[in-house]
């Protein structure tokens, strides 16, 4: 079966301070895709990247940085140098499979205080 | 270019009610979606469908029914709102090249069955 498990529930951390997100996921499948999307206070979904499983390249756009490692199953999300407007919940997704569904874990919810 | 748009943005029913959420899209996807997310919880497939005038149930369809008349407009009905279907109900599309397809989501509405 497939499985997101995102263990960090909440973090909290003073702005400027880097913080990392830890994405875990289970799948027997071969090809599958992995996904970050980020929910403001505001509640909607913004869409941040999408990984696939043949590409194990790191990921960097400005403070957002992404490492994917197959060895482990994980898929980290890092800010640098975090701030207020960072606060959010993330959610790490995974698609695959015979369906057309995307996986979520439960989400973090990051809180950045000034 | 508004994406995806939903109506309404909040409602309240009482138990037993109707009602339809209209999700739109203008960016011609040929897949949509939709999801419910839950207090603590990712978010979970109610039904999808891949082009104009097909449906298919996701991982937790029964209380809900969907049609796709217009490829452009996917509609989600509740018959009979029972307490339990209390939730943020997302709508989301996909260009359609496949399962794992970046999905864009719309801002969500808020349902309250008392």
């Amino acid at each position: 079966a497939q499985k997101v498990t995102q263990a960090q529930t909440e973090i909290s951390v003073v702005e400027k301070e880097d913080v990392t997100l830890d994405c875990v996921y289970e799948t027997r499948d071969t090809t599958y895709y992995l996904f970050w999307y980020k929910q403001p206070p505001s509640g909607e979904l913004v869409f941040l990247i999408r990984r696939n499983s043949f590409d194990e390249q790191n990921e960097i756009s400005g403070r957002y940085s992404w490492n994917f490692q197959k060895s482990t199953s994980s898929f980290n999300f890092t800010i640098t140098a975090s701030q207020v407007v960072d606060s959010a919940v993330y959610f790490c997704a995974l698609s695959g499979g015979s369906n057309y569904q995307l996986i979520w874990g439960a989400g973090t919810k990051l809180i950045i205080k000034p | 270019n508004a994406g995806v748009t939903q109506t309404p943005k909040f409602r309240v029913l009482k138990t037993g009610q109707s009602m339809t959420l209209l999700c739109a899209q203008d960016m011609n996807h040929e897949y949509m979606y939709w999801y419910r997310q839950d207090p603590g919880m990712g978010l979970r497939l109610i039904h999808y469908s891949v082009g104009e005038g097909t449906t298919a149930k996701g991982e937790v369809p029964d209380g809900y029914n969907v049609s796709r008349l217009k490829k452009q407009n996917f509609l989600l009905g509740l018959e009979s709102a029972a307490p339990s279907q209390t939730s943020v109900y997302f709508c989301a599309s996909s260009r359609g090249q496949g399962r794992t397809d970046t999905q864009y989501f719309g801002p969500g509405t808020r349902l309250t069955v008392l």
